[in-house]
């Protein structure tokens, strides 16, 4: 079973910082990885994914890889309070590591303060 | 477009009751999973449908069954309900080989 850690948090940060949040996984070969955000009482949703390749970047969102470390960070600029939330990271396990198959951290949860 | 439907959005089942879950999604995707979470557990993977006629284990499958009724519907049946599946259920779908569009979710409680 390939591990997906985070921290759980509560990442507190003022409004206007950059928020980072970081996923360790244990698979070194993993090639994908994604981040979905969860507001309380809500079914979560897919902000980014990224793979292997290379790091993305999609408006005030930035996924990044370190492979040397096995870990994934996604940084939220200009935090708004509308970003406090669980966020959980995922990649996939299995054999041939589908991306059918997604293991979940538990999440970390950020709060942005106005 | 109401993307991804989940019915009922509460239930409450005595132990050894039956009853299933359904998912429908109108967007015309391939894809559909069933996921559970429970407090400190994260979202677990119960079963997936790459395509219509389809679907394969995920984490967690015991004391559970699929049918992927068609392109747009994937059910979840708890054939013999136990305290252990209180959970919340979220179904999900995807055009990728990942869950993209959540639905909003069961919440339910097995007594």
């Amino acid at each position: 079973q390939k591990e997906v850690e985070q921290n759980s948090g509560p990442l507190s940060v003022p409004e206007g910082a950059i928020a980072s949040l970081n996923c360790t996984y244990s698979d070194r070969g993993s090639q994908s990885f994604f981040w979905y955000r969860q507001y309380s009482g809500k079914s979560p949703e897919l902000i980014m994914f990224i793979y292997s390749n290379g790091d993305k970047e999609d408006g005030r969102f930035t996924a990044q890889l370190n492979k040397a470390s096995q870990y994934v960070s996604l940084l939220i600029r200009d935090s708004q309070p509308s970003d406090s939330a669980t966020y959980l990271c995922a990649v996939p396990f299995g054999s041939g590591g589908s991306n059918y198959k997604l293991t979940f951290g538990k999440g970390t949860l950020l709060t942005v303060n106005p | 477009n109401a993307g991804v439907t989940q019915t009922p959005k509460f239930q409450v089942l005595k132990t050894g009751q039956s009853m299933t879950l359904q998912c429908a999604q109108d967007m015309n995707h391939n894809s559909m999973y069933w996921y559970r979470q429970d407090p400190g557990m994260g979202l677990r993977l119960i079963y997936y449908s790459a395509s219509e006629g389809t679907t394969d284990k995920g984490e967690v499958p015991n004391g559970y069954n699929v049918s992927r009724l068609n392109k747009r519907e994937f059910s979840l049946r708890l054939e013999s309900a136990a305290p252990s599946q209180t959970s919340v259920y979220f179904c999900a779908s995807s055009s990728n080989r990942f869950p993209w569009y959540f639905g909003a979710g069961t919440r339910l409680s097995v007594l």
